[in-house]
């Protein structure tokens, strides 16, 4: 059974820094990994998807990257602003169509 | 705008109650799920439906009972057998991407049931 792991659990940093959060995940056989933004109070919205056969994706300030022989993903943010505050989830996706979530990091950027 | 539509947003309930929480999708997507979150946790899947007239459980389903009548809809019904019902529920519907074979998901607002 798929786990899926985030540390850290929260993080407060001035805005400005570049970030680093981090998932990992016990089943390498993923079809993809996918990270998610969620607003206190609200549903999640999709930032980045990355295949199983990519290595990374880039959106705007944000990059994702996947290690699958190593189990790990890695969201990256820089320049981060204080509209990044939220609560940011990584998703695998393995057979049967069904996506594994973790706990979620709950990100604070201070102005 | 194509979208997902939770409601309500807010609900409460007395113990032994049933309560069914509603979910609609305009996205034409053939799959739909319910979630459910709990504080500091992750989303732990309760029932989902890959086409009209079928649906499975997922890793918490105790509890929970669902349709799927029609494609646009999947209410979800939280019954007296739920031993911890206060929580927020997130519907999501999908659809498989054509070039890289991904299950795009796409989320409602959620709805938080609070017992009382």
């Amino acid at each position: 059974k798929q786990e899926v792991t985030q540390i850290p659990a929260a993080l407060s940093v001035p805005e400005g820094e570049n970030l680093v959060l981090n998932c990992s995940f016990t089943d390498s056989a993923i079809y993809n990994l996918q990270w998610f933004r969620q607003d206190p109070g609200k549903g999640l919205t999709s930032l980045l998807l990355i295949q199983s056969s990519q290595r990374e994706q880039t959106s705007g300030r944000l990059n994702a990257s996947l290690d699958k022989s190593s189990g790990r993903s890695t969201l990256y943010i820089a320049a981060s602003q204080p509209g990044d505050s939220a609560t940011y989830l990584c998703a695998g996706e393995t057979s049967g169509s069904r996506l594994t979530f973790g706990e979620g990091t709950q990100l604070t950027v201070n102005p | 705008d194509g979208g997902i539509t939770q409601s309500p947003k807010y609900l409460f309930r007395k113990e032994g109650q049933n309560v069914t929480l509603s979910c609609e999708q305009n996205l034409n997507h053939d799959a739909m799920y319910w979630y459910r979150q709990d504080p500091g946790q992750g989303l732990r899947l309760i029932y989902y439906s890959q086409i009209v007239n079928d649906f499975q459980k997922g890793d918490i389903a105790e509890g929970y009972s669902v349709s799927r009548e029609k494609k646009e809809s999947f209410p979800l019904t939280v019954t007296s057998a739920q031993k911890n019902p206060t929580a927020f529920y997130l519907c999501a519907s999908s659809r498989r991407d054509t070039v890289s074979g991904a299950n795009v998901l796409t989320f409602g607002a959620g709805s938080r049931l609070t017992v009382l």
